[in-house]
């Protein structure tokens, strides 16, 4: 069964430092889909980024890329010059289904960031 | 572009009462979800729809919840009776028909029942 696991229940980091919040992943697809979502107090989950399975290339999305080490299954978001406004929780997401009509996201328990200033 | 809208944004009601949340996606999304957030807990999906049909409600307790998509656009989720298990943020979701395309979040709806 699809499972995803984020291992760090919450982190802190300095003000304009990096930060790499960890996602492990099971899945016996071959096909499939990686994302991170940041949902801050308000509480909408908003995209960052993402990486399918096939791609050879790390997914970068202004600060934020993504270090996918497929045999290890992890995909680790790496947030770089950390900004106070980044302080949310994070959660890892996989979509699970090859088809487009049995695609939904399986998420993480999360990991909330805390930027200090 | 308009995001996913969702009403109301709070609510509290009592054990045994009913409830209604009312999703609406963003224009021309085909696919939308309902997830439960119970605090410090991931989503967890209650509900798949494509236009207007079910695609995956496994994880739906069809003894006290339901929802409906009419006409493929707006969604209404509803539990009835509440339990106190069911106070959680109810997220509504929507994405275009294609494999790599993210999903937008509504705001939620945060739920507490007493």
């Amino acid at each position: 069964a699809q499972k995803i696991t984020q291992t760090q229940p919450g982190m802190f980091v300095q003000e304009k430092e990096a930060v790499t919040l960890d996602c492990t992943y099971d899945t016996s697809d071959q096909s499939y889909g990686l994302f991170w979502y940041k949902q801050p107090s308000s509480g909408e989950m908003i995209f960052l980024i993402y990486q399918g399975s096939y791609d050879e290339q790390n997914a970068t999305e202004g600060r934020y890329s993504l270090n996918f080490q497929k045999a290890r299954k992890s995909a680790n978001l790496v947030i770089s010059a950390s900004q106070l406004g980044d302080s949310a929780m994070y959660f890892c997401a996989m979509r699970k289904g090859v088809m487009d009509s049995s695609y939904k996201l399986i998420f993480g328990s999360g990991t909330r960031l805390l930027v200090r200033p | 572009e308009a995001g996913v809208a969702q009403s109301p944004r709070y609510k509290i009601i009592e054990k045994r009462q009913s409830v209604a949340f009312w999703c609406n996606p963003i224009s021309g999304h085909a696919t939308l979800y309902w997830y439960q957030q119970i605090l410090g807990q991931g989503p967890k999906l209650l509900i798949q729809f494509q236009n207007n049909g079910v695609v995956d409600d496994s994880q739906l307790p069809k003894d006290r919840f339901s929802a409906e998509r009419l006409k493929g656009v707006d969604s209404t989720l509803k539990i009835q009776p509440a339990k106190l298990e069911d106070s959680a943020v109810y997220l509504c979701a929507s994405r275009l028909r294609q494999v790599n395309t993210e999903a937008f979040f509504g705001q939620g709806t945060r739920l507490t029942v007493v």
